[in-house]
């Protein structure tokens, strides 16, 4: 069974502050993807990383894929409020099924 | 452009009691359809997939059924909940099978008493 494992659960930080989300697992992934939920609603995807070491940038947010394909990492410089939600990641494993990680919850304070 | 509707989006039903959850999407052809159940705010459990009208793949043996009666509506049922049942239920499609990109639904709040 293909594990996706995320670090931290919980994140609270001030406004302004950087961050980093880990998705780490003992598997190769075809493609990994990340993806935002707030409260009463579905995920949104943010991006798709299929190539390892890729690195993809949208505005503060900073998206990577490991060297092996086996992890990735989600870095947000500057947090803002906004940025308050549910980050999952998800792998595309054996079967191209997605196996997604249990989410980091981001709180950011003003 | 590509929409997909899931209804409805909040349901209190007694321990016994059956369940149809529907999803409908709208602007695309053949699409892979799929519900997923998140405990808690957490990670996405994958309960069942379909590739087309009337093929259904389930992933979890559980008290739920799935039903693709037409190409763009899939539906989740049960014919006596459990507590256990209770969750937010989310339907996703995507275009292929290669696990690309899932659209989800606004999802569905089930609570079961």
């Amino acid at each position: 069974t293909q594990l996706l494992e995320q670090s931290p659960q919980f994140l609270s930080i001030q406004e302004g502050e950087n961050l980093t989300v880990y998705c780490n697992s003992s598997s190769v992934f075809s493609s990994l993807q990340w993806y935002r939920q707030e409260p009463g609603e579905g995920p949104v995807l943010l991006v798709t990383v299929v190539t390892g070491g890729e690195v993809k940038k949208l505005k503060r947010l900073t998206f990577q894929f490991g060297d092996a394909r086996k992890d990735s990492s989600l870095h947000i410089t500057a947090a803002q409020p906004g940025d308050t939600g549910l980050y999952l990641c998800a792998g595309a494993g054996y079967g191209n099924k997605l196996v997604f990680g249990a989410g980091t919850i981001l709180r950011v304070k003003s | 452009s590509q929409t997909i509707h899931q209804w409805p989006a909040t349901l209190v039903q007694p321990v016994g009691s059956p369940l149809s959850l529907e999803c409908t999407v709208e602007g695309t052809s053949n699409p892979n359809l799929y519900w997923y159940r998140q405990a808690a705010g957490r990670g996405l459990q994958l309960l069942f997939y379909s590739v087309g009208i009337g093929q259904i793949s389930s992933e979890v043996p559980q008290n739920l059924s799935a039903s693709r009666p037409q190409d763009r509506q899939f539906i989740l049922s049960s014919k006596k909940l459990l507590l256990s049942d209770s969750g937010f239920y989310l339907c996703a499609w995507s275009w292929d099978s290669r696990a690309n990109v899932l659209t989800f639904g606004a999802g569905s709040r089930l609570t079961v008493l």
